[in-house]
Order: structure tokens, then C-alpha cells, then sequence
């Protein structure tokens, strides 16, 4: 499975766009990206999951450069409510029962 | 709809003895998974249940856990006898058939042995 390397630690102020860039250089042709958000004191929650170039939901977007050696997480405007630790996951789509596999995340705090 | 739920949501227990958590999933999905994340670790996979059936017991640290799911629906881990480094955070997941990367996560139930 590639390995991930992001930010330990972001900080944003609140109404910001915050972008969090994670490194994958030794990804796979089947590879995809998956990013999981969490909040204290509860478990992971998939935010958006990405093959290559832009993907974006009601949560956030998802931009992967033609090489997919990297991508970034982007989250709109940003309020106190996302605060957060941010994992970003490399491995195959999942569907075929490939455990995920969590790295130490970004840990992620907007102020006021 | 109910998410995934956990029981209890916290246990302390002695070394020696005996937990069960329980793990009941969202309604209709065959994949359920455990994971856990020990103090100051990443979060690691120990197994994934399809239905009722082991499908990937690859991460369970030895043979004094267990897990069941009888009839497919909910899902038990027992640790007997537990040791001080059991202690951690376990969290349970599902997920719909051929959607595994989009996991639905419980709170997790923390485990402190002592």
C-alpha cells in the first residue's frame, strides 16, 4: 500500500479556504484517494474519494495533478465546526475488501 | 437512520479479566470491520466481516481476541484475558456491498485495562 505524508498540523482562521496537500509518491495505476475526516471523541467519517484530476461533493473538493503523486483536500470556508483530524488513505478502490489503512492524519483547528 | 452504534462506550477493566464489545451496524450492510488505535498510534484494521463470514482476519494481534457475528447482523470482540497493552480505542465500521472505502464508523469504545 503507498504510503501517505501530509501536514501534523494545520491552524485557520474561521471563513478561510483551507487546503491540505498530502504526498503519495509511490502510488499505484489502481490506486485510489481517499480522505476521512475525524472529530474528538468519535470515529472516522469518509469526506471524498478520487482517481485523478477534480472531484467535489457538498463537503469538499478533491484536486489530483496528472502525475497522482499528490492531491489536496480543499474545504470551503471553514467554520469552528472543522476542527478536526484529516487522514488521507492511498489503496485500491475498496471494493474489492482492502482495509483501510490510516496514517497519523492533520490534525486540523480554525479559530475565531 | 441509526448509524453504527458501540457498546459500552467505555470499560475499565483489570489485566487478567474478560471484556466483550459489542458492534451493531447500519441495517443492510454485509461489511462490518474492527479497528482499533492504541494510545498514540494510527488507527489499524483487525478484521472485516463479510455477513457472517471472516473475510480478512489479517490484523488481529493474537488469538486472545475474538470476534463473532452470528447471523450476520451484529458483531461481538472479546478480549480474554486482557493485558495492559489492550488498552486503546476500538472502533467498529460498516459499509454497503462494493463500497468498502466509504466505511461508516462508531464512536468506538474505549478500553482502559489496568
Amino acid at each position: 500500500l503507498a504510503k501517505t505524508t501530509q501536514p501534523i498540523s494545520m491552524d485557520s482562521y474561521e471563513g478561510q479556504e483551507v487546503n491540505i496537500t498530502c504526498s503519495h509518491n509511490n502510488i499505484a495505476t489502481n490506486d485510489y484517494i481517499t480522505w476521512y475526516q475525524q472529530f474528538p471523541s468519535q470515529g472516522p467519517r469518509f469526506i471524498i474519494q478520487g482517481y485523478k484530476t477534480k472531484v467535489t461533493n457538498e463537503v469538499a473538493s478533491l484536486f489530483i495533478p496528472a502525475d497522482r503523486k499528490s492531491s489536496t483536500l480543499s474545504l470551503p470556508r471553514v467554520s469552528l465546526s472543522d476542527t478536526a483530524v484529516y487522514y488521507c488513505l492511498v489503496g485500491a478502490d475498496y471494493s474489492g475488501n482492502t482495509p483501510l489503512v490510516f496514517g497519523k492524519g492533520t490534525r486540523l483547528s480554525v479559530i475565531a | 437512520e441509526a448509524g453504527v452504534t458501540q457498546f459500552p462506550s467505555h470499560s475499565v477493566i483489570e489485566k487478567g479479566q474478560t471484556v466483550t464489545l459489542r458492534c451493531d451496524p447500519i441495517s443492510g450492510h454485509d461489511n462490518l470491520y474492527w479497528y482499533r488505535r492504541v494510545m498514540g498510534k494510527e488507527i489499524k484494521f483487525l478484521l472485516h466481516f463479510v455477513k457472517e463470514s471472516k473475510q480478512d482476519e489479517s490484523g488481529m494481534p493474537n488469538n486472545r481476541f475474538l470476534a463473532e457475528r452470528t447471523g450476520g447482523t451484529y458483531s461481538t470482540l472479546k478480549v480474554q484475558p486482557a493485558e495492559l497493552e489492550d488498552s486503546g480505542v476500538y472502533f467498529c465500521a460498516s459499509s454497503q456491498s462494493g463500497l468498502s472505502y466509504e466505511q461508516y464508523f462508531g464512536p468506538g469504545t474505549r478500553l482502559t485495562v489496568t
